[in-house]
């Protein structure tokens, strides 16, 4: 595709519920990343995908988060039993492969856990 | 020590000004810089990237590195109202997952009429 496509693009659910947010990246890009930014922070590096290689992971902040990369192209990170401080944007990003490039972003997922 | 620091701003300037941001970075070993824009409410936009010491303009943005002092700075000549946004400092470091690039926390910048 043209750009990064993140889906939805805001998600609003109960304390406990699981969520699937989707990661379309650019067509091509080998690298994938995501990012949560919490309102006024920065951005949190939680997981990156780098072709067929096992995925980095170390950002991630609890074994409530997972994520996968199905055929090397869309990536779907799952946050079960969603917690109010699970709310925040979710960004992911792609770049064409693991060296100097900066990253594409999408537009991201509004999550809110009420 | 955080692996990229920025002030946080607000950074307040007239339209017309230089805006300088400025970015320092821990690991002396850093290869790759970058600097992001993001307006309100949207994702970060990549803007430049600089590599080797010295600057590199694009536009009215100038990218100034100095790998000895551990410095990058973004500078905006003829500052518009429209570069009013949060900019954010990325830094790919060495031995690190390869790609992964680390943020500062962002600087905010506003142009005023």
């Amino acid at each position: 595709g043209a750009g990064v496509s993140q889906s939805p693009s805001n998600k609003v659910t109960e304390k406990g519920k699981d969520v699937e947010l989707r990661c379309d990246p650019i067509s091509g890009h080998t690298a994938l990343y995501w990012y949560r930014q919490s309102l006024g922070q920065g951005l949190e590096f939680l997981i990156y995908f780098q072709g067929n290689s096992a995925p980095d992971k170390s950002g991630l902040p609890s074994d409530r988060f997972s994520a996968e990369r199905t055929g090397g192209s869309v990536s779907t990170l799952t946050i079960q039993r969603t917690q109010q401080e699970d709310s925040a944007v979710y960004l992911c990003a792609s770049s064409p492969d693991a060296s100097n490039y900066g990253y594409t972003f999408g537009s991201g997922t509004r999550l809110t856990v009420v | 020590q955080k692996e990229v620091e920025q002030n946080s701003g607000p950074l307040s300037v007239p339209e017309g000004a230089i805006a300088s941001l400025n970015c320092t970075y821990s690991d002396r070993g850093s290869q790759s810089f970058f600097w992001y824009r993001q307006y309100s409410g949207k994702s970060p936009e990549l803007i430049m990237f600089i590599y080797s010491n010295g600057d590199k303009e694009d536009g009215r943005f100038t990218a100034q590195l100095n790998k000895a002092s551990q410095y990058v700075s973004l500078l905006i000549r003829d500052s518009q109202p429209s570069d009013s946004a949060t900019y954010l400092c990325a830094v790919k470091r060495p031995g690190s997952t390869l790609g992964r690039l680390y943020f500062g926390r962002g600087t905010q910048l506003t142009v005023w009429p």
